[in-house]
């Protein structure tokens, strides 16, 4: 089974700064998704970002970037330029290319000092 | 407002009753997708619904049962509900099964207590 790993329950970053946000799955799949979610107080899922791995160009919107690192597994969100909208729950998740489910991981708080 | 439609959004009920989640897709997808998220944690994905059919489960409990209707609207049904069944619901829609590279587009949620 998929599982998804976010191994920092919380960040925090000054305002204008960067952060990164670690995220590792175990998969036995060769074609698959990865994507970002973000969460903010109000709870709603907002999609952040997304890659196929059968890309080794790291996808980029606007201020955020990952680094996918397929044979390692791993799929980091960089945040650039933090704003105090940011702060939210950030959740890495993955999904099989012909599957449906969406596997996420435990969630990542991040706080944003002005 | 991102197109789907998640009611009511707030639910608190008893232990042992039975209540009835609600949730209309985008205006287009064919899937829908109920996840449950407990406090502080990630969502689970409980069942995936195409075009009507069943197609996937998850770590649904058997109190619990869903179903899409020909409208595509889809009723997540729970009972006998216990304590530890408070959380937020979720439900997403895509466009179909398999989509390449898309993410799902999520409601925002009804938050059940259970009290």
């Amino acid at each position: 089974a998929q599982t998804v790993t976010q191994s920092q329950p919380e960040m925090s970053v000054q305002e204008a700064e960067t952060v990164t946000l670690s995220c590792t799955y175990d998969t036995s799949e060769s074609d698959y998704y990865l994507f970002w979610y973000k969460q903010p107080p109000s709870r709603q899922m907002i999609l952040v970002i997304r890659q196929e791995a059968y890309k080794q160009q790291n996808a980029t919107e606007n201020r955020f970037s990952v680094n996918f690192q397929k044979a390692a597994k791993s799929f980091s969100l960089k945040i650039s330029d933090s704003q105090l909208g940011d702060a939210a729950m950030y959740f890495c998740a993955y999904r099989k290319a012909a599957g449906n489910k969406l596997t996420f991981g435990g969630g990542t708080r991040v706080l944003v000092k002005p | 407002d991102s197109g789907v439609t998640q009611t009511p959004k707030h639910l608190i009920t008893a232990t042992g009753q039975r209540v009835t989640l609600r949730c209309s897709p985008r205006s287009g997808d064919l899937s829908v997708y109920w996840y449950q998220q407990s406090l502080d944690q990630g969502l689970q994905f409980l069942i995936h619904y195409y075009n009507g059919e069943e197609r996937a489960k998850g770590n649904i409990l058997e109190r619990f049962s869903a179903q899409q209707f020909p409208d595509l609207h889809s009723e997540l049904n729970l009972s006998s509900l216990e304590l530890g069944d408070s959380a937020l619901y979720f439900c997403a829609s895509s466009v179909g099964v398999g989509s390449p590279n898309y993410g799902y587009t999520f409601g925002s949620g009804t938050r059940l207590t259970v009290v």
